[in-house]
């Protein structure tokens, strides 16, 4: 089993949609929790970061954590075209800098 | 801010020649920087991780003879594919982590896309 699962998709959908992407992990470990948005042939650019459990919210993304289910979830609202890209989460523990452990990405692709 | 660059963007190189990545941290200093490979429709997989001042510390399965790190300062590291492979084709794409954060952050560079004939 992976340490972190998250399904590859593709998904598509019509813009204006909310999306919801989601991971689970098994390492209880882990305290922070990252969102990463990657366009085809570029680096990973960080989306959203959250600490333990609870909600963030940032413009149309919030991101939220359940650390009880080891179930992390990205929402998108008002989806835009734009948006299509790879989003990967990621995730590390409490002991240093800072490994993270990734998700397999989800390719998203919103249809105009 | 928190802009990391890579150089160079692509790079093709015949087999059995050496290539040298550089990833740099453009307006922050970064005492860790970490190494990544990725496959076409796959996760980055991580290959070592580069303190500024020691040796790099590598993954389970990642040559360090082949993949040499180097990070002089806090806002440079290098890695050098020695003696290239096709199978070393991949994207390679590093992340610094700012020093004074206190915090998890990673910021990725573009990536280095290498293609060895």
């Amino acid at each position: 089993q992976k340490e972190v699962e998250q399904d590859p998709g593709p998904l598509s959908v019509p813009e204006g949609a909310i999306v919801s992407l989601n991971c689970t992990y098994s390492n209880s470990a882990f305290q922070y929790f990252m969102w990463y948005r990657q366009y085809s042939r570029k680096g990973p650019e960080l989306l959203m970061y959250t600490y333990s459990s609870g909600n963030k919210e940032d413009g149309r993304f919030t991101a939220q954590v359940d650390k009880s289910s080891k179930y992390i979830s990205l929402f998108i609202r008002d989806s835009q075209p734009s948006d299509s890209a790879t989003y990967l989460c990621a995730m590390s523990g409490n002991q240093g800098a800072q490994k993270l452990v990734f998700g397999q990405g989800t390719r998203l692709t919103i249809n105009p | 801010g928190a802009v990391v660059s890579q150089h160079p963007s692509w790079v093709i190189c015949k087999s059995g020649t050496s290539v040298k990545i550089e990833c740099r941290s453009l307006d922050f200093q970064a005492t860790t920087m970490f190494w990544y490979r990725q496959f076409p429709k796959q996760s980055l997989m991580l290959m070592a991780t580069s303190n500024e001042g020691s040796k790099a510390t590598y993954e389970q399965g990642v040559e360090k003879d082949k993949f040499l790190i180097n990070h002089a300062s806090l806002t440079l590291s290098t890695l050098t594919v020695t003696s290239a492979h096709p199978e070393d084709s991949s994207f390679y794409i590093c992340s610094a982590s700012p020093s004074t954060s206190g915090s998890y952050e990673q910021y990725f560079g573009p990536g280095t896309r290498l293609t060895v004939t």
